[in-house]
């Protein structure tokens, strides 16, 4: 079965860090790029960021540029993002999504299996 | 940032309705155009991707149609396990952008 789990988040005071990881499972994690997605509470979705399936692309939401990194490591079929410089704006359920499999590992396009995700509040 | 816009934000229809939600991006896209649902308490789901192809399991009664600026999402005929929010999202540009959602009720 294709899975992702996210892992991390929580309850985290302004200006703090914090890490989310998504483990992926079920199918080949090297072949895709995969994306980050967030929802504030009670509102619409909201692109993060996005990584090529060798990293060697990776893009960002403007309100999250020079705050959060995402990375991968294939060879534990993981994904992360790290967020530092908090505030309460990034309160969301964060999720992990990989990409469609009609596009792949090198482009961004639809997000065909999602995880559960993550809360994250920012709150003092 | 290429803006999407749904209409209506919301809507109610009985059991066995006809059910269209329009998306309009801000600029061209193309075909470049895919719908999710995403119940209650749960993660999105892709039910259309490319404007118009069914993802692979999702029910027939799921169409949607449209090119370059104006997008249709349709349900033939609303069945109760159809209540959920549907999201339109472009891929045409970065960053990538979704609609504001449609919260489909049952009258």
């Amino acid at each position: 079965e294709v899975q992702l789990v996210e892992s991390g988040g929580g309850l985290v005071q302004p200006g703090r860090s914090l890490r989310l990881s998504c483990a992926a499972s079920g199918f080949t994690f090297d072949d895709y790029a995969m994306h980050w997605v967030r929802q504030a509470p009670g509102k619409g979705l909201e692109w993060v960021s996005s990584i090529s399936w060798n990293s060697g692309r990776i893009n960002y939401a403007d309100s999250v540029k020079g705050r959060f990194t995402i990375s991968r490591d294939n060879a534990k079929n993981s994904l992360y993002l790290q967020m530092n410089s908090l505030s309460a704006e990034d309160t969301a359920l964060y999720f992990c999504a990989k990409e469609s499999a009609y596009c792949g590992g090198d482009c961004y396009s639809a997000f065909d299996v999602w995880g559960q995700g993550r809360m994250v509040t920012v709150s003092s | 940032d290429i803006q999407m816009t749904q209409s209506p934000s919301s809507l109610s229809a009985s059991v066995g309705d006809k059910v269209t939600i329009t998306c309009q991006a801000s600029q061209h896209i193309s075909n470049y155009l895919n719908w999710y649902h995403q119940e209650p308490g749960k993660a999105p789901k892709l039910l259309i991707y490319d404007a118009s192809n069914l993802e692979t399991g999702v029910p027939s009664r799921f169409t949607g149609s449209g090119s370059g600026t104006d997008f249709t999402f349709t349900i033939s005929s609303l069945q109760p396990e159809d209540v959920a929010t549907y999201y339109c999202q472009q891929y045409a540009n970065l960053p990538l952008t979704f609609g504001g959602g449609t919260k489909v009720e049952i009258k």
